[in-house]
C-alpha cells in the first residue's frame, strides 16, 4: 500500500527563521515520484518540486531545499530565511511509475505560517 | 505555460440539484483528474480520464459522474447535489504515465445548502 505521512499539521515560525517540512512515504515498488505542492490562501495547488527514485540528490532552487533518503523513506523540505508569502499548507505525494493513468498519493499537509 | 482553468472559484447550489463543475486545460494533457479537498482528510481522487471518452473511478466517486467529450475538457457533474458533497474540488491534468507532473487548476469551492 501507498502511504504518505506529514506529521506535523501545523507550524508556525517567525520571519526569516529557517523551517523543515517533514515528509515521510511508504511503498513496495521500486521506481516511484514524489512530489512537493503549495496551496496558498487562493487555494490553487501551485507545483514545486518532482523527484524519482533514483535521484537521491538534494536539490536547491533559492530559498528551497529538498532533501531524499530512501534510507529513511523520507523527502523533506527546508525553506530558507522564510517570508510571509511562503505562507501557505504544504503537501507531500508519491506517484507510482508503471499506472496507466497517474495516480498521486498526498500526505494530508502542513500549514506553515509565517508571522512577520 | 502550464494553464489549468475551472469554470468557477465559488458556488452555490441546492440539494438535489445536478451540478456540473468544468475544468480546461491548453496543454495538450492526455490525462485529466478530479479530486476533492477537505479539512483533515487532504485530497481525495474522484475521477481520472487518460483520453477523450475514457474514464476511471478514483477512491470516491460514489455520487458523481464525469464526462470527456474533448481532448481539453473534463466534466465533474453532481446528479443530486446533497449538503456531504460541500467540499473544494480540485481539476488537474498531466501528460501521462506516472512520472508526469499533475498540474492543477484554482479549484472551485462548492456549497450544496
Amino acid at each position: 500500500a501507498q502511504k504518505v505521512t506529514q506529521a506535523q499539521t501545523e507550524i508556525s515560525v517567525v520571519e526569516k527563521e529557517d523551517v523543515t517540512l517533514d515528509c515521510v512515504y511508504e511503498t513496495r515498488d521500486t521506481t516511484y515520484y514524489l512530489f512537493w505542492y503549495k496551496q496558498p490562501p487562493s487555494g490553487e495547488l501551485v507545483f514545486l518540486i518532482r523527484r524519482n527514485s533514483f535521484d537521491e540528490q538534494n536539490e536547491i532552487s533559492g530559498r528551497y531545499s529538498w532533501n531524499f533518503q530512501k534510507s529513511t523513506s523520507s523527502f523533506n523540505f527546508t525553506i530558507t530565511a522564510s517570508q510571509v508569502v511562503d505562507s501557505a499548507v504544504y503537501f507531500c505525494a508519491l506517484s507510482y511509475y508503471f499506472t496507466g493513468a497517474n495516480n498521486l498519493f498526498f500526505g494530508t499537509g502542513t500549514r506553515l505560517t509565517v508571522i512577520p | 505555460d502550464v494553464k489549468v482553468t475551472q469554470s468557477s472559484r465559488y458556488l452555490v447550489k441546492r440539494t438535489g440539484e445536478k451540478v456540473f463543475l468544468e475544468c480546461v486545460q491548453d496543454m495538450d494533457h492526455e490525462n485529466m483528474f478530479w479530486y476533492r479537498q477537505d479539512p483533515g482528510l487532504g485530497l481525495r481522487l474522484i475521477y481520472f480520464s487518460y483520453d477523450v471518452k475514457m474514464k476511471e473511478k478514483g477512491d470516491i466517486p460514489e455520487g458523481y459522474s464525469v464526462s470527456r467529450e474533448k481532448k481539453e475538457r473534463f466534466s465533474l457533474i453532481l446528479e443530486s447535489a446533497s449538503t456531504n458533497q460541500t467540499s473544494m474540488y480540485l481539476c488537474a491534468s498531466s501528460l501521462g504515465g506516472g512520472r508526469e507532473t499533475q498540474y492543477f487548476g484554482p479549484g472551485t469551492r462548492l456549497l450544496v445548502l
